[in-house]
This record gives C-alpha cells, sequence and structure tokens, in this order.
C-alpha cells in the first residue's frame, strides 16, 4: 500500500519567504506526527495531531511555526518569515492508533528545506 | 538534554561479521525502545523493538538487548551484509498523559559494511 508522502521533496527559500510543506498520511491513521532534523542529528519532535486536533506542539520552535490538518488526513507545516537556522529536513510521520501502545511510527522521505 | 545518547557517530565492519551499535539512556521512565534504519534521502524505517518487560528481542538478523541497570541497549545484526549500510537510530517514546507517543531519537550511528 502506499506509505507517507511528502511534498515538495526539496524547497530552497530565501530568508523572509514563507513556504508550506506538506504530508499525507497512510490512509486510516490516526496520528499525524512533524519532526525536523537538522544536519548530523536526529529527528527532534514538532507537533502532534490526534485526527483534526493538535494536540501538541511544544516542540515547534518559534511562532513563525505553524501547523494544521484541518479534515485529519492531509497536514501542512508552515514556517513564516523563514531564517537559516530553518534550514534542516522536515519529516512527517503517521501511526494508526493514538496513544497506548502505538509507538511504532512510518515517516516519509521528508522535505529537504534550504534557506539562503 | 539528550535523554538518548548515541555515542558512536560511526562504524565499520566487514560483510559477514557481527555489527554491534550502542544506545543509552537517561530517563528510567522510557520503557520501550525502537531502532529505526535510515538511507540517505529517505525517511526512517522501522527496524525493530523492545519493551522493557524484554531483555531481548530477536527477527531474524537482528537482536536487540536491553540492559535496564545499565540504562543500555545494543542492536545487533548477524551477519552483517552490504544492504545494511545506513544510519540507525535509536528512541524511545515520551508519554505524555498517553495521548503524545512522540519519539525522542538518538543522534544516530553511520554503519559502513565492507563487501
Amino acid at each position: 500500500g502506499a506509505g507517507v508522502s511528502q511534498s515538495p521533496r526539496y524547497k530552497v527559500a530565501k530568508r523572509g519567504q514563507d513556504v508550506a510543506l506538506r504530508c499525507d498520511p497512510i490512509s486510516g491513521h490516526v496520528s499525524l506526527f512533524w519532526y525536523q532534523q537538522a544536519l548530523g542529528q536526529g529527528p527532534e519532535f514538532l507537533t502532534y495531531f490526534q485526527n483534526e486536533a493538535q494536540l501538541d506542539k511544544s516542540g515547534l520552535p518559534s511562532d513563525r511555526f505553524f501547523a494544521e490538518r484541518p479534515e485529519g488526513s492531509v497536514s501542512t507545516l508552515k514556517i513564516q518569515r523563514t531564517q537559516q537556522e530553518d534550514s534542516a529536513v522536515y519529516l512527517c510521520a503517521s501511526s494508526l492508533e493514538a496513544g497506548g501502545r502505538s509507538y511504532e511510527q512510518y515517516f516519509g522521505p521528508g522535505t529537504r528545506l534550504t534557506v539562503t | 538534554d539528550q535523554q538518548v545518547k548515541q555515542n558512536s557517530p560511526s562504524l565499520s565492519v566487514q560483510e559477514g561479521r557481527i555489527s554491534i551499535l550502542n544506545c543509552d539512556y537517561t530517563n528510567s521512565m522510557f520503557d520501550y525502545f525502537l531502532w529505526y534504519k535510515k538511507y540517505p534521502a529517505e525517511g526512517p524505517t522501522f527496524l525493530i523493538s523492545i519493551s522493557s518487560i524484554k531483555d531481548k528481542n530477536e527477527d531474524g538478523r537482528f537482536t536487540v538487548f536491553l540492559n535496564k541497570s545499565a540504562k543500555h541497549l545494543s542492536l545487533h545484526i548477524v551477519p552483517s551484509q552490504p544492504g545494511d549500510s545506513a544510519v540507525y537510530f535509536c528512541a524511545a517514546p515520551r508519554l505524555r498523559g498517553g495521548a503524545t507517543n512522540k519519539l525522542i531519537f538518538g543522534t544516530g550511528t553511520l554503519l559502513a559494511v565492507q563487501p
């Protein structure tokens, strides 16, 4: 079956530009996560959705970052007024269930954002 | 505060030999651990996991060992194959009222299996 897809795969933005990153999770997956992976580091949690509800946004680094999942499927991560420190790979992951012991997450290929 | 640590950034082994990747953690409240494998330009893929009620879990060539008293786990790959060359991440879920299973990742270990 289809896995998690993300678009675009690569994005170059000029400093100060707004960007929008899209994630299509596996169909039927309740939970959706966004992670940020800097070069040479492991992925770091940004935000979590259970269906359309954003239950945890504790990892968002600033108020320039905004995420939504209005219909409980596709999600968009928006970064306003991009800065060079925003350059990273943004990973989306989904899992079938919410909470409990559903730890296994399925990751998309990521969007590599480069801010110049 | 790095709660999940992978102190070896890289490891090189010969094809057919054993690869041992290590991971340490600081939070004794972690009760489940996962290993993910990542190829360049792809997202991490789930490899194997272990619950804290066990000390070993095996799946084919992959075995994960957990030593709770030492807060240490390791991934063994036997025999190693060139296709195993990838970055391996250790991760633990951080529970928050049961609603968020966000994963806390280590920094990864790049495994290179030489033919």
